[in-house]
């Protein structure tokens, strides 16, 4: 069966650094996505990885091992706003998302 | 501003009524999708369309239905048979050169009275 892991929820503290990991099981693979979510609201696209490594955009940067099944989101320098589900998607052989249920990240002053 | 826009944002249920949820884009994109998320679940793949007037079910496509008579616009019909239909609807859109870049409505909230 095709399956998504992460993390319900974690909690960091303003300035620091949070890593959210996902691993996945999927038939046939096409990209690892990373979207955030506040609540109630739509989610927005946050990265993509397709090859194995690391991708950086600021202060969000995503690694792929697709030989281990497995992803993280690193967010440094957290801001409140940081605050938010952080949701994990694998893209199978059909183009068709998996979603994981979502890690809630609570931040803290 | 190009976009895609759901309406409304919250709607009522009444038991055994159907209800229609709004999804329209003018990104000029080829896919639309229909996804359903629920507390602590991911979500989960209603209908999708590739091309105008033509769609396909994706997981939980029981007591739904969708129509795609423009590009532009997407609607979903929550049916009577859907008997748990309280949850979180989003639509979203993509290029069908770029599926993996899904473009998100602002969701409509669903709930029963």
């Amino acid at each position: 069966g095709q399956n998504i892991d992460q993390p319900t929820e974690m909690t960091a503290t303003e300035g620091a650094i949070v890593q959210i990991n996902c691993t996945y099981q999927t038939s046939g693979f096409n990209g690892l996505f990373w979207y955030q979510q506040h609540a109630g609201e739509a989610p927005t696209f946050l990265s993509y990885n397709v090859l194995d490594g690391l991708e950086e955009k600021g202060r969000f940067s995503s690694f792929l091992s697709r030989s281990k099944g497995y992803s993280y989101l690193l967010l440094k320098e957290l801001q409140m706003k940081d605050s938010a589900s952080y949701l994990c998607a694998a893209m199978d052989s059909n183009y068709q998302l998996i979603w994981g249920a979502g890690t809630k990240l609570i931040i803290k002053p | 501003d190009g976009g895609i826009t759901q309406s409304p944002k919250y709607l009522f249920r009444k038991e055994g009524q159907n209800v229609t949820l709004s999804c329209e884009q003018n990104l000029n994109h080829d896919a639309m999708y229909w996804y359903r998320q629920d507390p602590g679940q991911g979500l989960r793949l209603i209908y999708y369309s590739q091309i105008v007037n033509d769609f396909q079910k994706g997981d939980i496509a029981e007591g739904y239905s969708v129509s795609r008579e423009k590009k532009e616009s997407f609607p979903l019909t929550v049916t009577s048979a859907q008997k748990n239909p309280t949850a979180f609807y989003l639509c979203a859109s993509s290029t069908l050169r770029e599926q993996e870049t899904q473009y998100f409505g602002p969701g409509t909230r669903l709930l029963v009275l």
